[in-house]
């Protein structure tokens, strides 16, 4: 039962256009989520979080929205650079959980992204 | 830091052969994740340690799959026998607090495996 789901596999994008990555989740009890990027023949690096308390957070390019009443959130790349291609996953957890739920992160199928120059 | 360490960095086998991953996590870091990449099923945890005892298996596909984690600073994966199924990229994790609120799981740059 996949808990995180990205439904598009791939996306294509111009540099300097936005690029939009989605995410859905069906556990209500999720409350923290991640995203994290990965180049090829590298593991993936942590990118930006959101708790269940925001519904956006921005770092820089990269902004993260929530839509809990949807079970949804996505990752805005603006502007998009030919760098940010890579396999983008996104990941949650049910952070204040406790027991064997905690620190344990939920990774969907990944989107992977290729900018364009 | 060097960061998240896994060895080897491609691993070929034979159908039936014993197969060993091997990770040190980041010095200090009190979690240690075992995941396995798929391209049906994404990233999928296998088992994790909380400093060094195994806290959930429940990803463990099968008996053919064992974690060991005897130190802070050394975890190993075994399959035996391997099957071609188990075809992938195993990455290890470690983290401090989990995933620290926020701060992220740190990833090795993984195994890819190949069983033929």
């Amino acid at each position: 039962d996949q808990q995180v789901k990205q439904n598009s596999p791939s996306l294509s994008v111009q540099e300097g256009r936005i690029s939009i990555l989605n995410c859905d989740y069906t556990n209500s009890m999720f409350d923290y989520f991640l995203w994290y990027k990965k180049y090829p023949a590298e593991g993936p690096t942590f990118l930006i979080s959101i708790s269940s308390i925001k519904d956006k957070n921005e770092d820089g390019r990269f902004t993260v929205f929530l839509n809990k009443s949807a079970k949804h959130l996505s990752l805005h790349i603006v502007p998009s650079q030919p760098g940010d291609s890579a396999v983008y996953f996104c990941a949650a957890s049910n952070f204040n959980a406790g027991g064997t739920s905690y620190g344990k992160l939920t990774f969907g199928q990944g989107t992977i992204l290729t900018v364009h120059p | 830091d060097a960061g998240v360490i896994q060895s080897p960095r491609h691993e070929v086998t034979e159908m039936g052969q014993e197969v060993t991953l091997r990770c040190k996590p980041i010095s200090g870091h009190d979690y240690l994740f075992w995941y396995r990449q798929t391209m049906m099923r994404g990233l999928e945890l296998l088992i994790y340690f909380n400093n060094n005892v195994p806290i959930d298996d429940s990803g463990m596909p099968e008996d053919r799959f064992s974690a060991k984690m005897p130190n802070a600073s050394f975890s190993t994966l075994k399959i035996q026998p391997s099957e071609p199924r188990d075809s992938a990229v195993y990455f290890c994790a470690s983290s401090l607090r989990g995933h620290g609120g926020g701060e992220g799981y740190t990833f090795g740059s993984g195994t890819r495996l190949t069983v033929v």
